[in-house]
């Protein structure tokens, strides 16, 4: 089966940076993505890593450790408007092109 | 211009009723889905279609039956409503990739809160 875990809730306050982690077991891997989704909005995509390593986009970024089952999120300079939910996610394997998700992070920012 | 849009945006009705939520997508997407992300903010996917083929159907009771008259809508009909049925119902779409690896961005309406009283 697949599952993927999350952290249930962080809280940071304005300026700071967060770490969101997400660790996951799959049968076959095709990428981790992220999505945020703000309280009674749909969630949207942020950013996606199929290889190891950092990517980035803005003041987020994503990194990946496929040897060790591991991704993270990280937002930085965190503003208000950043407090939301946040998911990782898995795509199904072969032609399936369903995600998989995690259990979401609901993270709070503090003034 | 929304993308991927959903009716009702609220529904509230009584146990043992029938009701219908409606989605369209207007991005070219071959592949719509049904998640269900319950009070816990938990999501799961219920339903795919591919150009109005059904491609996953997850262990969902089947009083939830999809419908997809072409690929830019799908129709989800509930039968029979439960208590347990209430939930945010999202719809989503994205292209369709056949094998291998690669980003597969879906793209969410703004869902249904369905609440059965």
């Amino acid at each position: 089966g697949q599952s993927l875990e999350q952290p249930s809730e962080v809280t940071a306050v304005e300026g700071a940076i967060v770490q969101i982690n997400c660790t996951y077991q799959t049968s076959g891997f095709y990428g981790l993505s992220w999505y945020q989704q703000h309280d009674g909005g749909a969630p949207t995509f942020l950013s996606y890593n199929a290889l190891d390593g950092l990517e980035e986009t803005g003041r987020f970024s994503s990194f990946l450790s496929r040897s060790d089952s591991y991704g993270y999120l990280l937002l930085q300079e965190l503003q208000m408007k950043d407090s939301a939910s946040y998911f990782c996610a898995v795509r199904g394997g072969g032609a399936t092109n369903k995600l998989i998700f995690g259990t979401g992070t609901l993270l709070a920012v503090q003034p | 211009d929304t993308a991927v849009s959903q009716t009702p945006k609220y529904l509230v009705t009584q146990m043992g009723n029938d009701k219908s939520i409606k989605c369209e997508q207007n991005l070219g997407h071959d592949t719509m889905y049904w998640y269900k992300q319950d009070s816990k903010k938990f999501l799961k996917i219920m339903f795919s279609y591919n150009n109005k083929e059904l491609i996953i159907n997850e262990t969902v009771p089947n009083r939830f039956s999809p419908k997809s008259p072409d690929k830019a809508h799908l129709n989800l009909h509930i039968n029979s409503l439960e208590l347990g049925d209430s939930a945010v119902y999202f719809c989503a779409s994205s292209p369709f990739r056949t094998s291998g690896r690669g980003l597969n961005t879906q793209y969410f309406g703004p869902g249904t809160r369905l609440t059965v009283l």
